[in-house]
């Protein structure tokens, strides 16, 4: 059975500050899928990332980045320099190959302050 | 491109009724899932069909069901339905099955009363 845990419940930065978002999984599969969206308060997830498992190459984005670890089973998010509108729950999930069924973490709520 | 759109957005039921919900995916994609987000359970996998048929299921029970339509939309509906029903379900939509990114829509309050 596969799992996501993110142990973080919610964190709380001021503006400008870095901050990063542990994700940690548990898969039997060699091949799979790892993923974070983000979850604003009117409650659309939407999708950050998509990375599969051969693939440990780490990613950035804008002032997102992401670090994929198969060696500890993490797949951590980074946010440089974070934003009030960064303020949301995010959310890292896990498809094993030959289905689309995501495995959700239970969350992580960030708050960013002025 | 248009998204994932569900209807309608919110409902409020009273127990024992039954209601049907239902999703229309991004345009091309043929894959659509739902899931159920509760406070307490967070997200949990409900049902995902790929070309009509039904490839997996969550651990729901039977009350819940689905199906998909040629067109690629999607309904689900539960019957009977009991005040821990209330939650937001979310529907997602995919090109294929495997690991392919799932876009969501903005998901159906439903509140059982």
């Amino acid at each position: 059975a596969q799992k996501v845990t993110q142990a973080q419940t919610e964190i709380s930065v001021v503006e400008k500050e870095d901050v990063t978002l542990d994700c940690v999984y548990e898969t039997r599969d060699t091949t799979y899928y790892l993923f974070w969206y983000k979850q604003p308060p009117s409650g659309e997830l939407v999708f950050l990332i998509r990375r599969n498992s051969f693939d440990e190459q780490n990613e950035i984005s804008g002032r997102y980045s992401w670090n994929f670890q198969k060696s500890t089973s993490s797949f951590n998010f980074t946010i440089t320099a974070s934003q009030v509108v960064d303020s949301a729950v995010y959310f890292c999930a896990l498809s094993e190959a030959g289905y689309s069924t995501l495995t959700f973490g239970k969350g992580t709520m960030l708050l960013v302050s002025p | 491109k248009a998204g994932v759109t569900q209807t309608p957005r919110y409902l409020i039921k009273t127990r024992g009724q039954q209601v049907t919900l239902s999703c229309s995916p991004i345009s091309g994609h043929r894959s659509v899932s739902w899931y159920q987000q509760t406070p307490g359970q967070g997200l949990q996998f409900l049902f995902e069909y790929f070309s009509e048929t039904q490839r997996n299921k969550g651990n729901f029970p039977g009350r819940f069901s689905g199906r998909q339509f040629s067109n690629s939309r999607s309904e689900m509906n539960v019957s009977t339905l009991e005040l821990g029903d209330s939650a937001l379900y979310l529907c997602a939509s995919s090109l294929r099955q495997g690991g392919e990114t799932q876009y969501f829509g903005p998901g159906t309050r439903l509140l059982v009363l």
